[in-house]
């Protein structure tokens, strides 16, 4: 058990629709990093956020949004969803301090039908 | 812009045998970490081992240990003692001092065999 808490863990719904996912991170973990791993794309970096602030952004699309809580804990927001978004998406934390590791979670499984 | 590669896409090893999976990666940058993750069937990705650039010393957790030869830009993971429970996919990833961003490979799936 990693101490990462994504939920859900599965989610069906169709196109057009707008989903959120939630992460919680390990305790005393500051930074918060969302993960998209799909057949066609592998493993691909969306956003990072430490303390509530975003800190770096990848490949994420206009229609995904998110934000880290005062708690800690992270939402990712997709929306106007496309068949292309159905994938597994990770959260990962990490402790504070340059380039610690980082710990996922068991990830949202997405299906877009 | 950095990039890590796996070109063994499937890799398969009897019980209690020796395996080497293989990464290499590009990058123009001097610091940086690499990592290998495990993914098995029941897609957590766990970390397994970690190396940073700056040490020669080649990291070792347990079965696992890496190869690092940094001037081939060369990462590769061996697992000694192969157990059926190391059956999984094989991330290397990459992520540049300071940018806290992993990239991934596209992943090497070991089957452990009794």
């Amino acid at each position: 058990d990693s101490g990462v808490t994504q939920t859900p863990k599965h989610l069906i719904t169709a196109t057009g629709q707008r989903v959120t996912l939630r992460c919680s991170p390990r305790s005393g973990d500051l930074s918060v990093y969302w993960y998209q791993q799909s057949l066609d794309q592998g493993l691909q970096f969306l956003i990072q956020y430490y303390n509530g602030e975003e800190r770096a952004k990848g490949n994420i699309l206009e229609r995904f949004s998110a934000q880290q809580f005062p708690d800690l804990h992270s939402e990712l927001n997709l929306s106007s969803l496309e068949l292309g978004d159905s994938a597994l998406y990770f959260c990962a934390s990490s402790a504070q301090g340059n380039n610690q590791p980082q710990h996922f979670g068991d990830g949202t499984r997405l299906s877009i039908l | 812009a950095q990039t890590v590669t796996q070109s063994q896409p499937e890799m398969s090893v009897q019980e209690a045998e020796t395996v080497t999976l293989s990464c290499t990666y590009d990058t123009s940058e001097s610091n940086y970490y690499l990592f290998w993750y495990k993914q098995p069937p029941s897609r957590q990705m766990i970390l397994v081992i970690r190396q940073e650039a700056y040490k020669q010393q080649n990291a070792t957790e347990n079965r696992f240990s890496v190869n690092f030869q940094k001037a081939a830009k060369s990462f590769s993971l061996k697992i000694s003692d192969s157990q059926l429970g190391d059956t999984a996919m094989y991330f290397c990833a990459f992520m540049v001092s300071g940018s806290e961003k992993l990239v991934f490979g596209k992943g090497t799936k070991l089957t452990v065999n009794p």
